[in-house]
């Protein structure tokens, strides 16, 4: 079975841009999450969705935007971009939302110039 | 608030050597979880483990081993004569029981291992 796959796996973009990241959770997996990792540092929660509900926001300026569809995929948006964006996004998937394991895909790694 | 702490930013040691990464937590939840997580050169976070708060009982999973003590507030990560696919960097994380699936990492133990 496929793991959780996140797209792209890299990008560049220049400050003010705007910028939309995707994840497809493991199959039968409903939650999916995402955290931005700076380099050097341990990952950071944003969001959480549960059947295409945002259950979990984590300390993050509205710029950052995040939405799930029926098919339980999800896409992360940010706008306005600023160079302390830059940083791998993490997309992690879980059955349920409780106690269980999440699952990390590879990330993408976003550059702001 | 939760708070996880891993005071090693980086440790070496040379294969077949033992090493033990620490992690300290604080939170004030009743029931949590905590998670270790191995993230090698290509990004992914590969879990490791899960551990109940209300479960005190170490594990062993081959070479690795897990020592919860809640009178500490500490669950720290052994390697058994570690090898040079153990060069990663390792993540302790805790999730509050009342947190959604919230994950507060720690700052993560840069583990290399030489030949």
């Amino acid at each position: 079975d496929a793991g959780v796959t996140q797209s792209p796996t890299h990008l560049i973009k220049t400050r003010g841009q705007q910028v939309t990241l995707r994840c497809s959770p493991i199959s039968g997996h409903k939650s999916v999450s995402w955290y931005q990792q700076v380099l050097g540092q341990g990952p950071q929660f944003i969001f959480q969705y549960y059947e295409k509900e945002e259950r979990g926001r984590g300390n993050f300026p509205d710029r950052f935007s995040a939405r799930q569809f029926p098919n339980y995929s999800s896409e992360l948006n940010v706008n306005a971009l600023l160079l302390g964006d830059s940083a791998l996004y993490l997309c992690a998937s879980s059955f349920l939302t409780g106690p269980g394991a999440q699952h990390f895909g590879d990330g993408t790694r976003l550059s702001i110039l | 608030a939760q708070k996880v702490t891993q005071a090693q930013t980086e440790i070496s040691v040379v294969e077949k050597e033992d090493v033990t990464l620490d992690c300290v937590y604080e939170t004030r939840d009743t029931t949590y979880y905590l998670f270790w997580y191995k993230q090698p050169p290509s990004g992914e976070l590969v879990f490791l483990i899960r551990r109940n708060s209300f479960d005190e009982q170490n594990e062993i999973s081959g070479r690795y081993s897990w020592n919860f003590q809640k009178s500490t507030s500490s669950f720290n990560f052994t390697i058994t004569a570690s090898q040079v696919v153990d060069s990663a960097v390792y993540f302790c994380a805790l999730r509050g029981n009342n947190a959604g699936n919230m994950l507060t990492f720690g700052g993560g133990t840069r583990l290399m291992v030489k030949p």
